[in-house]
């Protein structure tokens, strides 16, 4: 069935440092792909999303491109601060349905 | 701004003790959903409802039981609580149809110990 594969970490970086978390996913068609984080204490948030193969989704200084040659999603961070410590999530829509199916999650902590 | 929100961010039972959990969102969504979130596992689905009074099993609806009487409400039930349901409870919405209507929007999450 379709599922998500990603990097699984831990994660930790220095601020300032670059960021790449890798997602990728097997699926029937061209489902949706999203990243969500989680940071500490709190619920999942919607971080990004990408509807179609080639869109690029951003948002606060992340982005993830979705590659249908390499059926990948990989988050990428130019410059991490501390407050991007969190968990991420890749997700997508198993079979076309109204459900998601997410990776295993990323823990990324970010040192001073 | 939107919102889902669960009754309690911590609760602590004993075993065998009936245990809701509650889930409200204020979005009029239709989708709603239950996962289980372990270290090293992720997110499990447990149950998910696609209207008032209909619902589909997850990945592992065993030992739970879900209620949707109103469509803001969903209620996760299990009905006599084991240790090994120890774990954090999140709850989800989202609209019906595909694509970028798969966005769930989350509440909290209620970390709940089975002693």
């Amino acid at each position: 069935g379709d599922s998500v594969t990603q990097m699984e970490g831990p994660v930790t970086l220095s601020e300032e440092a670059f960021l790449t978390i890798n997602c990728t996913y097997t699926a029937t068609g061209y489902p949706s792909l999203f990243w969500y984080v989680q940071y500490p204490g709190e619920g999942l948030q919607l971080l990004l999303k990408a509807t179609k193969a080639d869109d690029k989704g951003s948002n606060k200084g992340f982005e993830a491109t979705y590659r249908k040659e390499t059926t990948s999603f990989h988050l990428e961070k130019g410059s991490v601060q501390v407050s991007d410590s969190a968990v991420y999530f890749c997700a997508l829509p198993p079979g076309g349905s109204e459900k998601l199916v997410f990776g295993k999650g990323t823990k990324l902590t970010v040192n001073p | 701004d939107v919102k889902v929100t669960q009754s309690s961010r911590y609760l602590v039972k004993r075993t065998g003790e009936k245990v809701f959990l509650e889930c409200v969102q204020d979005m009029d969504h239709e989708n709603m959903f239950w996962y289980r979130q372990d270290p090293g596992l992720g997110l499990r689905l447990i149950y998910f409802s696609y209207d008032v009074k209909m619902k589909e099993k997850g990945d592992i609806p065993e030992g739970y039981s879900v209620s949707r009487e109103k469509k803001e409400r969903f209620s996760l039930i299990l009905e006599s609580a084991s240790t090994n349901q120890t774990s954090m409870y999140l709850c989800a919405s989202s609209l019906p149809g595909r694509g970028s209507y798969n966005e769930q929007f989350f509440g909290p999450g209620t970390r709940l110990t089975v002693l």
